[in-house]
């Protein structure tokens, strides 16, 4: 079946450490995003990428960290400089769809810091 | 930046009934995405319409869009128990990036 896997699906993270958010998609995709959503919120995109080697910030890219070496994967670093990083994070992939941009998400991972 | 705002931001309706969404956003787009979210789960899409459509049904879901009030609706009729989940419009200016609302949370009494 070809989807997006993330992990892991929770994760606690003392202050000051930084975590690594796992995202792989077997669709074949080029773009690929990730998003924060606080409770009771929308979506934020935090960071995409349209293609391998290359990616661009989002809304609130401070305090995270990204990399695209494969197609397939695309892991999310949160960093000590996230001031809030308590939140769901969700990872997407996009093709095209006769012009328009469809998203795939992941399951997400909540991350709560102690 | 989040440029969609779906109103009402909950709805609760009796299994049977429709529900009513809406959503205003602010700028051009090139078309707007409805997505569905179970609770504590990821986003599935449901319906995309076209700046340059007005209307589109998919099975049991309707969306409206009117660009000159820069506005969108999405209707459910006959909910379901299963409907129960939050729904979201994107708005997509054809920049590769999808902006979301908060969302509605509509929950279907049996």
């Amino acid at each position: 079946d070809g989807g997006i896997t993330q992990s892991p699906k929770y994760l606690f993270r003392k202050e000051g450490q930084n975590v690594t958010l796992s995202c792989e998609q077997n669709l074949n995709h080029d773009a690929m995003y990730w998003y924060r959503q606080d409770p009771g919120q929308g979506l934020r995109l935090i960071y995409y990428s349209q293609i391998v080697n290359d990616f661009q910030k989002g809304d609130i890219a401070e305090g995270y960290s990204v990399s695209r070496e494969k197609k397939e994967s695309f892991p999310l670093t949160v960093t000590s400089a996230q001031k809030n990083p308590t939140a769901f994070y969700l990872c997407a992939s996009s093709h095209d769809r006769a012009g328009a941009n469809v998203l795939t998400f992941g399951a997400g991972s909540r991350l709560t810091v102690l | 930046s989040q440029q969609g705002e779906e109103d009402p931001q909950a709805l609760s309706i009796q299994e049977g009934e429709n529900a009513t969404m809406n959503c205003s956003y602010k700028t051009s787009i090139n078309n707007l995405q409805w997505y569905r979210q179970n609770s504590g789960r990821g986003l599935v899409h449901l319906i995309l319409i076209r700046s340059n459509e007005r209307e589109k049904h998919s099975g049991r879901l309707r969306v409206t869009l009117d660009t000159s009030k820069k506005s969108s609706s999405l209707l459910i009729t006959a909910s379901r128990a299963a409907d129960t989940a939050s729904y979201f419009c994107a708005t997509d200016a054809g920049d590769y990036k999808l902006s979301f609302g908060a969302g509605t949370t509509v929950t279907v009494r049996a």
